[in-house]
């Protein structure tokens, strides 16, 4: 079974831009769940998506918004970057359940 | 209060020994699901090994091995026969009640000696 796939793997914007990420689940997976991961604070959740609805909301700003598709692929959207922006932004896909999630390879994203 | 605290930002061990990754976790539900996530250098958070609030035994996979001790809240990651490979970025997570998402520790950089 492949892996979560996540496009693209390296970005690089400039401030005010806005970006779109996207993220394809295992084969099957019906939730897909957002993660940011910054050296200063760690990794922290953005939100999840489950039947192409939106679950769970981290506590990050309206300008990070996301969507899934009825193939249960996601894509996750900032608009007006900041500089803080810049990190590691990691894809997790799991069945739907409770139990564990398997993340994809990331995309990191630098904004100057 | 941090809900997952890692205390050992780093770590090492010489290849062939066991190490042993500390992990306390902080949660007033009596449901939730502790997590063992290994991430390389390349980025990707790797699973490693699941631990159930309710699950008696503790988990194995393989040379891993969660020493969960519910009255401590600790989840301790054991690794067995440390490879060259293991040297990674170890975070502990936890999913609390039915919450989807995960809360994750600061995480231990474990690097193994040759």
């Amino acid at each position: 079974k492949a892996g979560v796939t996540q496009t693209p793997r390296y970005l690089i914007k400039t401030r005010g831009q806005q970006v779109t990420l996207s993220c394809s689940p295992i084969s099957g997976h019906r939730s897909v769940s957002w993660y940011q991961q910054t050296p200063g604070q760690g990794l922290q959740f953005l939100f999840e998506y489950f039947s192409e609805t939106q679950r769970n909301k981290g506590n990050f700003p309206g300008r990070f918004s996301g969507r899934q598709f009825s193939n249960s692929r996601s894509e996750m959207n900032v608009s007006t970057l900041e500089l803080g922006d810049s990190a590691l932004y990691l894809c997790a896909s799991s069945p739907g359940g409770v139990r564990e999630q398997f993340f994809g390879p990331g995309t990191r994203l630098t904004v100057l | 209060a941090q809900k997952i605290t890692q205390t050992q930002p780093g770590m090492f061990v010489q290849e062939k020994e066991a190490v042993t990754l500390d992990c306390t976790y902080d949660t007033s539900d009596q449901s939730y699901g502790l997590f063992w996530y290994k991430q390389p250098s390349s980025g990707e958070m790797i699973f490693l090994i699941y631990q159930g609030s309710y699950d008696e035994q503790n988990a194995t996979e393989g040379r891993y091995s969660l020493n969960f001790q519910k009255a401590r809240k600790s989840a301790n990651l054991v690794i067995s026969a440390s490879q060259l490979g293991d040297s990674a970025m170890y975070f502990c997570a936890m999913r609390e009640g039915g919450a989807r998402q995960l809360t994750f520790g600061s995480g231990t950089q474990l690097t193994v000696l040759p």
